[in-house]
């Protein structure tokens, strides 16, 4: 049973700090990774997609980095900013027999970014 | 291309009361996700559907919740009867294979009083 851990579960910076929100997982054999953003009392926003056969993915102030062999992956936030506040979820998908996929979450990174 | 839509947004029934959550995925996708999410928590599958078959409905709570899926688009979650620990966020998300990734709609917030 693949298990997702988020380390840290609550940060809180100052703004203009550099960012590193960090997820393990237990079973390297992942289909993908998704990472997303949660705002309270809100659904999920998608922020990054990285397939198993990919190394990273880049979406403006954000950088997303995957190493299956270890169980790592790391977003990374630069230049953060007090609307980057919110919570942060890593989603890693495997390959059920049959053909289905099914996205297993950590418990999140509550960020606080104080102007 | 519209997203995931559900309702409704919130709701508060009583304990032992039933509830129903809708959902309508993005077109064309197979694949459709119901999840809860308790407070401080990530979210929890409850169960997956391809097309209007269940695929994986191992940590739905049979004796209280159902769901089903009507000529593989629409989706309907219902509780019966409600408990206080039902109090969470369901979230319903859907998928292209997982090729692309997962869309998530807004949620219903569920509390039982």
């Amino acid at each position: 049973k693949q298990e997702v851990t988020q380390i840290p579960a609550a940060l809180s910076v100052p703004e203009g700090e550099n960012l590193v929100l960090n997820c393990s997982f237990t079973d390297s054999a992942i289909y993908n990774l998704q990472w997303f953003r949660q705002d309270p009392g809100k659904g999920l926003t998608s922020l990054l997609l990285i397939q198993s056969s990919q190394r990273e993915q880049t979406s403006g102030r954000l950088n997303a980095s995957l190493d299956k062999s270890s169980g790592r992956s790391t977003l990374y936030i630069a230049a953060s900013q007090p609307g980057d506040s919110a919570t942060y979820l890593c989603a890693v998908s495997v390959n059920k027999p049959g053909g289905s996929y099914i996205p297993t979450f950590g418990r999140g990174t509550s960020l606080i970014v104080h102007p | 291309e519209a997203g995931v839509a559900q309702s409704p947004r919130y709701k508060i029934i009583e304990k032992r009361q039933s509830v129903a959550f809708w959902c309508n995925p993005i077109s064309g996708h197979a694949t459709l996700y119901w999840y809860q999410q308790i407070l401080g928590q990530g979210p929890k599958l409850l169960i997956q559907f391809q097309n209007n078959g269940v695929v994986d409905d191992s940590q739905l709570p049979k004796d209280r919740f159902s769901a089903e899926r009507l000529k593989g688009v629409d989706s309907t979650l219902k509780i019966q009867p409600a408990k206080l620990e039902d109090s969470a966020v369901y979230l319903c998300a859907s998928s292209f294979q997982g090729v692309d990734g997962y869309t998530f709609g807004s949620g219903t917030r569920l509390t039982v009083v």
